[in-house]
């Protein structure tokens, strides 16, 4: 069954660096997600991707964040300099038709 | 702006017990609602998800339930195994299709052998 993957698993990184988390979706999906998850919290809404354009982001999604697809398969996002509060679980999802989001594994981001 | 509630926040039970897990929103201009399962430092396993206009969505030993009207759907697992101990966590899509999921703290879920 496809599924979407996520690379790294785990990264830690120093307060102020510029980190890259990578995704790649279902493969004929076409709507691409970022969500995420800072310990004993809410899953939280980060940006959403269709047609090669932000479609939709939240208040946490500031100038520090940027979102990519560099290819035909690949969907990253950035986040320009780190800060504490950055550390979270990261989900990717893709949506195809029909509605349901599939999450990827997750990418766990330590800053110190 | 739309809030999600799920209640209860943990919930112990032995095997073998039907249970429900309840989900409330604020805003029932939803396209849809999506629960789904996650186990400890894991990714989101997708489980169930029902459209704005449908009633319920089955699969398997689960059921789901949503009265958009009154803003609340339910989990219903029959017949619960120790497999199934993990938290639940309910989401809805709000009016557009492709719109973003607002989640629900989750229902930490422990099924006793």
């Amino acid at each position: 069954e496809p599924e979407v993957t996520q690379t790294p698993s785990h990264q830690v990184t120093q307060m102020g660096q510029e980190v890259i988390l990578r995704c790649v979706p279902i493969s004929n999906h076409l709507y691409f997600y970022w969500y995420r998850q800072i310990l004993g919290q809410k899953v939280e809404f980060l940006v959403s991707f269709y047609n090669n354009e932000i479609s939709e982001k939240s208040e946490i999604f500031d100038d520090q964040f940027s979102v990519e697809r560099p290819d035909g398969s690949n969907f990253t996002l950035k986040i320009r300099s780190t800060k504490l509060e950055d550390s979270a679980m990261y989900f990717c999802a893709s949506k195809g038709n029909p509605e349901t989001q599939y999450f990827g594994p997750g990418t766990r981001l330590l800053v110190l | 702006k739309q809030e999600v509630t799920q209640i209860p926040a943990a919930l112990s039970v032995p095997e073998g017990e039907n249970l429900v897990l309840n989900c409330s929103f604020t805003d029932s201009a939803i396209y849809n609602l999506q629960w789904f399962r996650q186990d400890p430092g894991k990714g989101l396993t997708s489980l169930l998800l029902i459209q704005s206009s449908q009633r319920e969505q089955t699969s398997g030993r689960l059921n789901a339930s949503l009265d958009k009207s009154s803003g609340r759907s339910t989990l219903y697992i029959a017949a619960s195994q120790p497999g199934d101990s993990a938290t639940y966590l309910c989401a809805v899509m709000r009016g557009t299709s492709g719109s973003r999921l607002t989640f629900g703290e989750g229902t930490q879920l422990t099924v006793n052998p």
